[in-house]
């Protein structure tokens, strides 16, 4: 069983909606990343969190430790948001990261 | 800003032949990793590497791989007698206290 699991794995949105993308993982963990895969393949670090909520412009997320959950929100999404975004976790500090499989995200115009 | 750079952009290679793979990570971190993505799967960790010693590595990271910061800014990941399974896109990552992973741009090695 995978230890990270991201939801949805295919999203497709019309620019300017609401969107939100699911993480679950079943470890206990130091910290939560959510990160960028652009289709050239560079992977870029959006956000690390251990709890609460962050917010970079117009994205936002969040994390509920009970719950073993991460969410990552987009608001008024644009057409050069889609990416794959991948949630991976970090069991040990500075230990490595476990990736999920990744939700590809793609804003149509 | 500051970024993690990666050389070769890509690499193909024979079955059997070694390779190299360079990185050279921001110069003040002190956390580095590979990490490995097979075509259409998720990224898999290979090693981590601190203090000048691996400080974790995965059941991928068998005698057929090394790693070495042989001078202080280079972080080299060597992969021996290669296979076709290699193939996939291999990134590099380091990490400063407090902050998340920052990636470099992968090499993407193809063995033929």
């Amino acid at each position: 069983k995978n230890e990270v699991e991201q939801s949805p794995q295919n999203l497709t949105a019309q620019e300017g909606e609401f969107i939100t993308i699911n993480c679950s993982y079943s470890v206990g963990i130091s910290a939560l990343h959510w990160l960028q895969q652009h289709p050239g393949g560079g992977i870029v670090s959006l956000f690390m969190l251990s709890s609460g909520k962050k917010k970079h412009g117009r994205l936002i997320a969040t994390i509920n430790i009970q719950e073993k959950h991460s969410s990552l929100h987009i608001t008024a999404s644009h057409p050069r948001d889609s990416a794959v975004y991948i949630c991976a976790v970090e069991k040990a500090s500075y230990g490595k990261l476990t990736f999920g499989q990744g939700t590809i995200l793609t804003v149509h115009p | 800003e500051p970024e993690v750079t990666q050389t070769p952009s890509h690499q193909v290679t024979q079955m059997g032949q070694e390779v190299i793979l360079r990185c050279v990570p921001i110069s003040n971190h002190l956390y580095f990793y590979w990490y490995r993505q097979i075509l259409g799967q998720k990224v898999e960790f290979l090693v981590s590497f601190y203090n000048n010693e691996i400080s974790e590595k995965s059941e991928i990271f068998d005698d057929q791989f090394s790693v070495e910061r042989p001078d202080g800014s280079n972080f080299t990941l060597k992969i021996r007698s290669t296979k076709l399974e290699d193939s996939a896109m291999y990134f590099c990552a380091s990490r400063l206290t407090g902050y998340g992973a920052f990636f470099g741009q992968g090499t993407r090695l193809t063995v033929v």
